[in-house]
């Protein structure tokens, strides 16, 4: 069974600082997506990264793909308060359309 | 204008009975999927259509039965409902089958089942 593990799983930290969620499994993924969920809503995709090793920056947030295609982080630099949500994990499953979704990190982020 | 919607947001029922959550997506999609989210907030996909057909049917009970009516709707019947099939249950949709697509979900429906 294919599985995506998030650490840390909860996180709260003070507006200002940084902060590093990782994904990481033993199965290799042919893609990796980040969403972030807010209480009451659906996950919306942060950002799709698709080859080992890729690094994608969308203003202050960095992703990366591990080079082996097993693993993933999400960086956040100078966290705010509008970053508090569920980060997901999503891995692809080859020659499908399934996506496997990492167990979550909660961040916290207080003014 | 929402692109994935869900009726209804919220549905308090009991045990035994049978109830539907109903999806539309506007985006001219393919694909359209049905997740689970439990309490510790995992979510699992259950199941994909694309352009009405069954792709991806997870180990779901067949107590679940998707239905597809055209490819912008995906209905979901749950027969004799039990207590664990409590959670919210997101529905969502993607351009295409295949690597690295967005899915759009719904807001969700919150089904509690006493």
């Amino acid at each position: 069974t294919q599985l995506l593990e998030q650490s840390p799983q909860f996180l709260s930290i003070q507006e200002g600082e940084n902060l590093t969620v990782y994904c990481n499994s033993s199965s290799v993924f042919s893609s990796l997506q980040w969403y972030r969920q807010e209480p009451g809503e659906g996950p919306v995709l942060l950002v799709t990264v698709v080859t080992g090793g890729e690094v994608k920056k969308l203003k202050r947030l960095t992703f990366q793909f591990g080079d082996a295609r097993k693993d993933s982080s999400l960086h956040i630099t100078a966290a705010q308060p509008g970053d508090t949500g569920l980060y997901l994990c999503a891995g692809g499953v080859w020659n499908t359309d399934k996506l496997i979704f990492g167990t979550g990190t909660r961040l916290q982020v207080f003014p | 204008d929402t692109a994935v919607s869900q009726t209804p947001k919220y549905l308090v029922t009991q045990m035994g009975n049978d109830k539907s959550i109903k999806c539309e997506q506007n985006l001219g999609h393919d694909t359209m999927y049905w997740y689970k989210q439990d309490s510790k907030k995992f979510l699992k996909i259950m199941f994909s259509y694309n352009n009405k057909e069954l792709i991806i049917n997870e180990t779901v009970p067949n107590r679940f039965s998707p239905k597809s009516p055209d490819k912008a709707h995906l209905n979901l019947h749950i027969n004799s409902l039990e207590l664990g099939d409590s959670a919210v249950y997101f529905c969502a949709s993607s351009q295409n089958p295949g690597q690295g697509y967005e899915q759009y979900f719904g807001p969700g429906t919150r089904l509690t089942v006493t």
